[in-house]
């Protein structure tokens, strides 16, 4: 079974600083996607970055990056230039890529961004 | 496009009926569908997963007959609590993927109140 663990139960950051979210996982498995999720106060889901296993470069999009190190199974999340408007519940989570699998998500993050 | 919605957004119900609530995925054929619960403050759960046609496969510890989900349309999933009793109570998120994809989209979510 795949497991996803988040040690961060709470982060802060200065408005236009950068944080970095921390999450590892484990499974037997080596070929799998990993993603970001972030969860607002409106509680829909939204997808922040995806990155799949076999691909060494490590996914960017605009200000969110992630830090995919297989070897650790480890898959940080860094936001540059915070804004307001990320403060949300930040859920890291891990999919095998076969078959009709499962996300399985971390305990979450929860980001606050002081203005 | 990728667009999830759930119906209703918000819905009380006294103890001991029931309660039906909708997932359509609005612009693209959902093959497959999960059921998620959420906890305040806590991560998603996931309770079943759907194929469009066939039975459900719930996860361990889900009550089967409690909740039952219908996945009888490649746009439409539901999920009727059966029976409700206040520690039913819960915040409801479904998600979606097509077939032969790898990423679901996501639902805005239905709470529920039992009282």
């Amino acid at each position: 079974a795949q497991t996803v663990t988040q040690s961060q139960p709470e982060m802060s950051v200065q408005e236009a600083e950068t944080v970095t979210l921390s999450c590892t996982y484990d499974t037997s498995e080596s070929d799998y996607y990993l993603f970001w999720y972030k969860q607002p106060p409106s509680r829909q889901m939204i997808l922040v970055i995806r990155q799949e296993a076999y691909k060494q470069q490590n996914a960017t999009e605009n200000r969110f990056s992630v830090n995919f190190q297989k070897a650790a199974k480890s898959f940080s999340l860094k936001i540059s230039d915070s804004q307001l408007g990320d403060a949300a519940m930040y859920f890291c989570a891990h999919q095998l890529n076969f078959g009709n699998e499962k996300l399985t998500f971390g305990t979450g993050t929860r980001l606050t961004i002081i203005p | 496009g990728a667009v999830v919605s759930q119906h209703p957004s918000w819905v009380i119900c006294k103890s001991g009926t029931s309660v039906k609530i909708e997932c359509r995925s609005l612009d693209f054929q959902a093959t497959t569908m999960f059921w998620y619960r959420q906890f305040p403050k806590q991560s998603l759960m996931l309770m079943a997963t759907s194929n469009e046609g066939s039975k459900a496969t719930y996860e361990q510890g889900v009550e089967k007959d409690k909740f039952l989900i219908n996945h009888a349309s490649l746009t439409l999933s539901t999920l009727t609590v059966t029976s409700a009793h206040p520690e039913d109570s819960s915040f409801y998120i479904c998600s979606a993927r097509e077939q032969q994809a790898y990423e679901q989209y996501f639902g805005p979510g239905t709470r529920l109140t039992v009282t």
